[in-house]
């Protein structure tokens, strides 16, 4: 059974470039969730997809921040200029939609470390 | 809005002894309401969820939390605990209707000593 992967795993970068995180959700699952998690805290909501459709973007999510899922299958999260602020740990997850109560499964995150 | 709390950062017990980490939640609406574990260097794992029916779930691995809607809590409890419990525990919940995204609680790192 593949689960949620990500990749890189773990990036470092200077401040002011580009990175960009790659996922791929489990093959059947329709929704796709991008979530950020800083040490000693939860995961925080950025934005999720119905298939290729954006649906919902959090406030966290600034204008340096775009994610594609251009096919409805993997799913790229951009960051742009990065700053020390955006190092965190990006978590990817994926669930079969239409109901709320679904699980939603999630990734071993990319850990971003901006120097 | 939905918030919630989870009352402590950190718990450590004793190998074999009960546990119990506390979860509160505020919402105006229904919600279904989840517990996550994640283990060092690892994404989260769905432990237990409850979305209707009897309010007390269990887990494969010996948790369980119970739903009590008055005091809007789901507290995860586990009547002896291994070293291998060691891990940060996050609950969370969503709404019934509408957009299936979670809110996390801020975590609660479980240490277990031998």
């Amino acid at each position: 059974d593949t689960g949620v992967s990500q990749d890189p795993r773990h990036k470092i970068t200077k401040r002011g470039q580009n990175v960009t995180f790659r996922c791929d959700p489990i093959s059947e699952h329709n929704r796709l969730y991008w979530y950020r998690q800083t040490l000693g805290q939860g995961p925080e909501f950025l934005t999720y997809f119905q298939n290729e459709a954006q649906l919902e973007k959090s406030r966290l999510l600034s204008d340096r921040f775009s994610a594609e899922r251009p096919k409805g299958s993997f799913s790229t999260l951009e960051i742009q200029r990065t700053e020390q602020g955006d190092s965190a740990m990006y978590l990817c997850a994926s669930s079969l939609g239409g109901l709320s109560g679904n699980t939603i499964y999630f990734g071993e995150g990319s850990w971003l470390t901006v120097v | 809005a939905q918030s919630v709390t989870q009352l402590d950062s950190q718990v450590p017990v004793f190998e074999e002894a009960p546990v119990e980490l506390r979860c509160n939640y505020s919402s105006s609406v229904s919600v279904y309401l989840f517990w996550y574990v994640q283990y060092p260097n690892q994404g989260l794992q769905l432990l237990l969820k409850y979305l209707s029916g009897s309010t007390l779930v269990e887990s494969i691995n010996g948790f369980e939390a119970e739903f009590n809607k008055s005091q809007t809590s789901f507290h995860l409890r586990k009547p002896s605990v291994h070293i291998s419990d060691t891990a940060e525990y996050f609950c969370a919940v969503s709404w019934v209707q509408g957009a299936q995204k979670l809110v996390f609680g801020q975590g609660t790192r479980l240490t277990i000593n031998p």
